[in-house]
């Protein structure tokens, strides 16, 4: 069955960088896309991104151009989220999910179970 | 880009129909694909809609989805309401470069 399961939780000071990962099971890696997916405690879900699983193109969010960085290893069917320059409102649970495309933006048919990021001084 | 608007809450009781509505603030509710989240406290989302009117496997009839160009606007259907049909609900739709989430409904069957 599909899986994507995340890293665990991380608690960084403003101003440093985290890097979650994302390890896929159950189909083929690079037939299908991931976005990267983030909600603040209380708050609705935003959208950070999405990577082409097939041939790593990307499409990050406007408001984290230039702070997000999403990647992807084929070889162990781990897609990478790395966010730079923490802010405390940066402080969310952050989820991987499956786009149900594999080269242009649509839905999310799987979601990893979330990685809560504390950015706290 | 577009926005996506809901409302903020509502509720209902056991048994009866509510609907949800997510309209798109620009651009055509038909040029995208809407899809729609069902949210669970503590739990990643899982689809209960997708293509506009779609149901995943596994999620009952009960569960329906529209578009309506008049108002440019989805609506997202739960018939027969059960208690546990009780979370926050997102819709979600796409252009070429973004996706859009709306800002959620918290749905309360009481």
């Amino acid at each position: 069955q599909v899986q994507l399961v995340q890293s665990g939780a991380e608690v960084k000071k403003p101003g440093a960088s985290v890097k979650v990962s994302c390890k896929a099971s159950g189909y083929t890696f690079t037939s299908y896309g991931i976005s990267w997916v983030r909600q603040a405690p209380g708050q609705g879900l935003e959208w950070m991104g999405w990577i082409s699983a097939y041939n790593g193109n990307t499409n990050y969010a406007q408001k984290l151009q230039g702070r997000v960085t999403m990647t992807t290893d084929t070889s162990t069917s781990t897609a990478y989220m790395e966010l730079r320059s923490l802010r405390s409102d940066d402080t969310a649970v952050y989820y991987c999910a499956r786009d149900r495309q594999q080269l242009v933006l649509s839905d999310f048919d799987y979601w990893g179970q979330g990685t809560l990021v504390t950015v706290s001084s | 880009n577009f926005m996506l608007t809901q409302p903020h809450s509502v509720s209902e009781s056991p048994g009866k129909t509510v609907t949800i509505s997510c309209t798109r603030s620009s651009g055509s509710i038909a040029s995208n694909y809407v899809q729609w989240y069902q949210q669970r406290p503590g739990s990643a989302p899982t689809t209960v809609i997708y293509e506009d009117n779609q149901r995943p496997s596994g999620v009952p009839d009960r569960f329906s989805g529209s578009i309506d160009s008049s108002s440019n606007s989805a609506s997202l259907t739960i018939s027969g309401l059960k208690t546990e049909d009780e979370a926050d609900y997102y819709c979600q739709s796409y252009d070429s470069s973004n996706v859009v989430f709306g800002g959620g409904t918290k749905l309360t069957v009481l």
